[in-house]
């Protein structure tokens, strides 16, 4: 069974700090890497997508890839309470190359 | 704007009864799915469909049957609702497997008692 594993949280961080969200997965022939937003009540949107190692930057969030690691991460500079959700990591793999959905990292950014 | 649309918004039935969730997409996608998703679990894909009339097992589809008669309708049956099938349920369609493509329904509160 292929994994995709994420600190549950609730990571909390004051307005305007950097919240790093982790992610780690088993797959090691993944080549698609994203992070969703999920408010309460709401569903998933897509606010990130990654595909090679490095860095990918897009206004205040940038997303890291270490497929040697099968390590992926969030950053969110300048953390808003707006960014007060859950985010969900997911990785296309296994037998079946479906989205393999992380268990979340609920944020909270206090004002 | 893709919609993909679950006509069923909150439910509550009883253990037993046959459940039928409803999903919608208007942008002629090929490939649908059905999670659930419950807390400290996840998303947990239930069943998906990559064409008319065909479906695949996703992770968890015991107690679960679907059905896909028409490319932009997709429907999660639950044949004899049980109490452990309380949950909350999204449709999702796409282009393709991968997560860029992929746009959620605004889920199906189910409860079943």
């Amino acid at each position: 069974q292929k994994e995709v594993e994420q600190n549950s949280g609730p990571l909390s961080v004051p307005e305007g700090a950097i919240a790093s969200l982790n992610c780690t997965y088993s797959d090691r022939g993944s080549q698609s890497f994203f992070w969703y937003r999920q408010y309460s009540g709401k569903s998933p949107e897509l606010i990130m997508s990654i595909y090679s190692n490095g860095d990918k930057e897009d206004g205040r969030f940038t997303a890291q890839l270490n497929k040697a690691s099968q390590y992926v991460s969030l950053l969110i500079r300048d953390s808003q309470p707006s960014d007060s959700a859950t985010y969900l990591c997911a990785v296309v793999g296994g037998s079946q190359g479906n989205l393999i959905f992380g268990k979340g990292t609920k944020l909270s950014v206090k004002p | 704007d893709v919609k993909v649309t679950q006509s069923s918004r909150y439910l509550v039935k009883r253990t037993g009864e046959k459940v039928f969730l409803e999903c919608v997409q208007d942008m002629d996608h090929e490939n649908m799915f059905w999670y659930r998703q419950d807390p400290g679990l996840g998303l947990r894909l239930i069943y998906f469909s990559y064409d008319v009339k065909m479906k695949e097992k996703g992770d968890i589809p015991e107690g679960y049957s679907v059905s896909r008669e028409k490319k932009e309708r997709f429907s999660l049956i639950l044949e004899s609702a049980s109490t452990n099938q309380t949950s909350m349920y999204l449709c999702a369609s796409s282009i393709d497997r991968g997560g860029n493509t992929i746009y959620f329904g605004e889920g199906s509160w189910l409860t079943v008692v």
